[in-house]
């Protein structure tokens, strides 16, 4: 089972705050994706990458930058967090041939004070 | 660009007994692939079943089946044998051919005794 891990599982940060979320998959993937998750809204799609190096717009960017690293680390940056961006973060990511089905971590739960 | 739809908020169901939750999607790309996914009570998300669109029958795996109508653009998921652990959120997604994922809103399963 592919495995994607997730750091920190929760973060508590000030208005103007700087934030990091990381995400580490080990099995080699192709494409990683960072989600939030808000009620009523389901899972919308932030930023995602098809390898090092490269980055993908989602569909709601704003606020949010991202970098792939390497082929298994993929961070989310918050530079100038806001009350709004309070939410629960996935990673998540897919080999994009043939299983064709995202594999997620456990989320973290972020909140902008 | 995509779109996925639930429509149903939440639905509430007997115990043993068959539940069907509706999914919408939009899309241009001629081949894509088809979700659902589920969000246990812990926040972990689950890969459950898929449906490639090229693909005429219906996918089904264990007591989850789907009920797939290409001209309404409509992937139902099919429940039957309903188990108080089936409990949940419900996701339907969809990737085109740029790799995105995108997902609806959700429904949220209960499962009485």
């Amino acid at each position: 089972e592919a495995a994607v891990t997730q750091s920190p599982r929760n973060k508590v940060t000030v208005t103007g705050g700087n934030v990091t979320l990381s995400c580490r998959q080990t099995n080699s993937h192709n494409y990683m994706y960072w989600y939030r998750q808000d009620t009523g809204h389901g899972l919308r799609l932030i930023h995602y990458s098809y390898g090092a190096g490269n980055l993908q717009i989602g569909d709601v960017p704003d606020g949010y930058k991202a970098t792939r690293t390497t082929q298994e680390d993929f961070f989310l940056l918050l530079e100038l967090a806001s009350p709004s961006q309070t939410s629960l973060y996935f990673c998540a990511s897919s080999d994009g041939q043939g299983a064709e089905r995202l594999f997620f971590g456990h989320g973290t739960k972020l909140s902008v004070l | 660009a995509q779109k996925v739809t639930q429509t149903q908020t939440s639905i509430s169901v007997v115990e043993k007994t068959t539940v069907t939750m509706d999914c919408v999607y939009e899309t241009r790309d001629s081949s894509y692939f088809l979700f659902w996914y589920k969000q246990t009570a812990s926040g972990e998300i689950v890969f459950l079943i898929r449906q490639d669109s090229y693909k005429k029958e219906n996918a089904t795996v264990g007591h989850y089946s789907l009920n797939f109508q290409k001209p309404k653009s409509s992937i139902g998921l099919i429940i039957t044998a309903t188990q108080i652990e089936d409990s949940a959120v419900y996701f339907c997604a969809m990737r085109g051919g740029n790799y995105k994922y995108v997902f609806g809103a959700g429904t949220r399963l209960k499962v009485i005794a």
